[in-house]
């Protein structure tokens, strides 16, 4: 089974700010990474898919980049709206979410 | 549009099996690339895939609970059924059906909290 490992697992940044959430994925899964964006009591959004392919109506201020086994997903400038829990998941082999990570406003 | 809603009971009892239904519109379980997905969320805690059936009956199943799931799609009514045997309290959680495109789940079904308690 691929594993899936976030970082950190929550993260308190200001207004504007930029901020990284890290996920390594225990072997290589080329570009099938998929990134969400949970809020409390929702389902999951999906952002991104094949690593970097922004889905269509999410703001450009997402962004994710990597490739192999390392991953980043970057919000360029953070808003209040992104309060919220972010997984990543690989779909190279079945299925599998990382832990999550918790963005907090400051 | 896609959407998909998941039914089912809220409450079942420890050894009981479990039956949800995913009444999707919006798409075809008949076209190709297409498959149906279940996915759930103990309260508190990370998403975890359970199942999903492509649209050629190709079925896929989560290797530890393998021998418990059962997934099974009746493409003229638009519905995905996810049979899980032998419920525990550890099952209980928020339960997800999502539209898979080439894999990628891109439309979810608003969830159903399915506890397990005597």
């Amino acid at each position: 089974d691929i594993q899936m490992t976030q970082s950190p697992s929550t993260l308190s940044a200001s207004l504007g700010d930029r901020v990284t959430i890290s996920c390594r994925a225990s072997q290589s899964i080329n570009n099938w990474l998929a990134w969400f964006q949970q809020k409390p009591g929702k389902a999951p959004k999906l952002l991104i898919h094949k690593g970097s392919s922004l889905e269509s109506g999410v703001p450009s201020r997402f962004s994710g980049s990597g490739s192999g086994t390392e991953f980043t997903l970057t919000i360029s400038s953070l808003q209040a709206d992104d309060s919220a829990t972010y997984y990543c998941q690989q779909y190279n082999s079945y299925w599998t979410f990382g832990q999550g990570t918790k963005v907090e406003i400051k | 549009q896609i959407t998909l809603k998941e039914s089912g009971p809220t409450l079942v009892k420890p050894t009981q099996t479990l039956t949800l239904t995913c009444t999707f519109s919006g798409f075809s379980l008949s076209t190709i690339g297409v498959g149906v997905g279940w996915i759930r969320q103990p309260p508190g805690k990370a998403l975890e895939w359970l199942a999903l059936i492509y649209w050629n009956d190709d079925k896929r199943y989560r290797a530890s609970l393998k021998s418990r799931l059962t997934i099974t799609k009746d493409t003229s009514k638009n519905q995905v059924v996810l049979g899980m045997t032998n419920m525990d309290p550890v099952d209980t959680a928020t339960y997800f059906c999502s539209h898979s495109q080439t894999d990628v789940f891109d439309f979810w079904g608003q969830g159903i909290l399915v506890t397990v308690s005597s």
